[in-house]
């Protein structure tokens, strides 16, 4: 496997279950990223780790819950979801952004296409 | 926070003709600049990114110009291919406080560029 991989590809919930998001970078990166695609609207981040610390949460609801329990792994833990979460969900890994030497890439896996029912 | 406006929504050429996708920010402390192409049932793909201390670069047939003053950035391809077409997406990472570590990126609501035969 190369750069990122997410899993599942495709996921049908309903508004009372759990699931969980996969994310698995590939890359040697220590920086990971959540973003959801909804249609219509720009790409939003959620959540932002680095070094396995989360550095920033962009109001998410708490019916989103990230885990990262290494640099190379990121899970994104649902319940109680609602019908307008329905998106694409996408992670994203980079290098830490160490100012003196701008390694701002950001590598993007395909995404897990959500769907509340 | 830092917006970023991206326009047209829909660029439609003729193969071999050049495109041009401009987006605008409004935080002038911003300091880096990528653009992603997305394919159907695919993650955003990084083609070409600028840093705020460099004014145009280019990459074959691709090339992006920053103006820092104006605070807009433009994403040019030229002799365009039918491979080209997709959704191409600018982003920008705003200026943090934290000192240091990783950003998310703020993105554009996407221009679907489709090239006509």
């Amino acid at each position: 496997e190369t750069g990122v991989t997410q899993t599942p590809r495709h996921l049908v919930m309903g508004m009372t279950n759990k699931k969980s998001l996969k994310c698995e970078q590939h890359l040697g990166h220590n920086a990971m990223y959540w973003y959801k695609q909804s249609a219509k609207k720009p790409l939003e981040l959620m959540f932002v780790y680095n070094f396995k610390e989360q550095t920033e949460n962009n109001s998410v609801p708490s019916r989103f819950s990230p885990e990262c329990p290494n640099s190379s792994h990121l899970f994104l833990h649902l319940h109680t979801l609602q019908p307008e979460d329905s998106a694409l969900y996408l992670c994203a890994s980079s290098q830490d952004s160490n100012r003196d030497y701008f390694s701002y890439e950001q590598y993007f896996g395909p995404g897990t296409r959500l769907t509340v029912t | 926070g830092e917006n970023v406006e991206q326009h047209p929504s829909t660029l439609s050429v003729q193969e071999g003709d050049s495109a041009v996708i401009k987006c605008t920010y409004s935080d002038s402390a911003s300091n880096y600049f990528p653009w992603y192409k997305q394919e159907l049932g695919k993650g955003p793909q990084l083609i070409i990114d600028i840093r705020s201390n460099v004014g145009e670069k280019k990459d074959q047939r691709i090339a992006v110009t920053l103006n820092k003053t104006a605070k807009h950035f433009s994403l040019h391809i030229t002799e365009t291919q039918p491979e080209d077409s997709a959704v191409y997406f600018c982003a920008a990472i705003p200026a943090s406080n934290s000192g240091g570590g990783a950003d998310g990126l703020t993105f554009g609501k996407g221009t679907h560029l489709i090239i006509q035969p």
